[in-house]
């Protein structure tokens, strides 16, 4: 499998704050990135397709302004989470697609809590 | 109805026994199926892909898709303590490469 390193692996931040999360290809090049949000004992619901060198495309109900997504290398998508709030709180998680492949392959995961 | 349906669990089976796992999905021009394991507070990790109708076998893991029913299962033979964990259906997205997932069946292998 593909190696996808995602930091950090939990952050606590003050209400208001903003918080960015890494997310990297270790071992290949992925043009395609995606940004997962999992709440506890839900599934993971897909937030935004981070595509190398353009703009995010965001899922049905994701504020772009709130959830800056930025894919300026081929191994390296950042999400920031901008003036969180604590139901921000969740488990953020990402992956990458292996060329034309179309397994996922995740990072460890974010667990982030806004108090 | 939701894209991608499990059943939560929880499923319980004694060690060593065969645990099966079922997912329908409601697109039915899908093409790519995927079951991933995750256990609590990790993300998930792949454990078999499956694109043709039929069984696909991975050492003690067996996918099993039916394109004509939108049924794709997961079969665990010898299951073991360590399998415990929340199984996750996966189905790509007709438009795009991203993924649709189920809510994951919680399973248990009890010693």
């Amino acid at each position: 499998g593909a190696v996808v390193s995602q930091h950090p692996s939990r952050v606590i931040c003050k209400s208001g704050t903003s918080v960015k999360i890494e997310c990297r290809s270790l071992d290949f090049q992925a043009t395609t990135m995606f940004w997962y949000r999992q709440f506890p004992k839900q599934s993971l619901m897909l937030m935004a397709t981070s595509n190398e060198g353009s703009k995010a495309t965001y899922e049905q109900g994701v504020e772009k302004d709130k959830f800056l997504i930025n894919h300026a290398s081929l191994t390296l998508s950042t999400l920031t989470v901008t003036s969180a709030h604590p139901e921000d709180s969740s488990f953020y998680i990402c992956s990458a697609r292996k060329g034309a492949d179309t397994e996922a392959f995740f990072g460890q995961g974010t667990r982030l809590t806004v108090v | 109805q939701k894209e991608v349906e499990q059943n939560s669990g929880p499923l319980s089976v004694p060690e060593g026994a065969i645990a099966s796992l079922n997912c329908t999905y409601s697109d039915r021009v899908s093409q790519s199926f995927f079951w991933y394991r995750q256990y609590s507070g990790k993300s998930p990790e792949l454990i078999m892909s499956i694109y043709s109708n039929g069984d696909k076998e991975d050492g003690r893991f067996t996918a099993q898709l039916n394109k004509a029913s939108q049924y794709v299962s997961l079969l665990i033979r010898d299951s073991q303590p360590s399998d415990s964990a929340t199984y996750l259906c996966a189905v790509k997205k007709n438009s795009g490469y991203a993924l649709n997932f189920g809510k994951g069946t919680s399973l248990l292998v009890t010693p």
